[in-house]
């Protein structure tokens, strides 16, 4: 089983609002990734969480607080975000930290911000 | 540092044919891997190949089969019997085989496919 599970598929929040996104995997990989992707780019990365423990932070605004409460769990927390944070959020695990292998990505949740 | 580039913003097939989208990197490095991943409007990436790079023999899977050439830094996409369902963005991408930053994948642009039927 390769599957990488996000929910919610569809968020709508203001500039206000706290919401959080989530990822689940169980396929006992122990790498996981936020990605952001504006329509017809590539994935942009944002996190990285290795044997859970960030590991890469890619100069994310601080608006996004990534989090992984344990090795099948990633969530990312949205606050107070912009309009131009809009965009499609992935998330992707890989088996073997960040070395090598192939990442297997989730579904994603299509982010709008009004 | 590392760079992938995809030189065909789109192409077209029509079903059944044959089409090869085409994937150039640039490193220094002499371990990596090499992916191509699927796109469909529906949005979920979805892994179609993998190259390693000390592997000479090309990778295939089913209708799809790669043509790997590590001198030239080229790893083309070759989709045989097109079916509507191979229409979307094709992204390549490229990972160093060493670990740290240097193992995050680093993708191209894209090359949209469209079938016609």
């Amino acid at each position: 089983d390769t599957e990488v599970t996000q929910t919610p598929k569809h968020l709508v929040m203001g500039m206000t609002n706290k919401k959080s996104l989530k990822c689940e995997q169980h396929m006992g990989h122990r790498a996981m990734y936020w990605y952001k992707q504006k329509a017809k780019k590539p994935p942009e990365l944002m996190f990285v969480y290795s044997y859970e423990k960030l590991s890469i932070n890619e100069s994310v605004p601080s608006r996004f607080s990534p989090e992984c409460p344990n090795s099948s769990l990633l969530n990312l927390h949205l606050h107070a975000l912009q309009p131009e944070d809009s965009a499609l959020y992935l998330c992707a695990s890989s088996r073997e930290g960040l070395a090598g292998g192939e990442q297997y990505f989730g579904p994603g949740t299509r982010l709008t911000v009004t | 540092a590392q760079t992938v580039t995809q030189s065909q913003p789109e192409m077209s097939v029509q079903e059944a044919e044959t089409v090869t989208l085409s994937c150039t990197y640039d490193t220094s490095e002499s371990d990596y891997y090499l992916f191509w991943y699927k796109q469909p409007p529906s949005r979920q990436m979805i892994l179609v190949i993998r190259q390693e790079a000390y592997k000479q023999q090309n990778a295939t899977e089913n209708r799809f089969s790669v043509n790997f050439q590590k001198a030239a830094k080229s790893f083309s996409l070759k989709i045989s019997d097109s079916q509507l369902g191979d229409a979307a963005m094709y992204f390549c991408a490229y990972r160093s085989a060493y670990g740290g930053s240097q193992g995050n994948l680093i993708f191209g642009k894209g090359t949209k496919l469209s079938v016609k039927p």
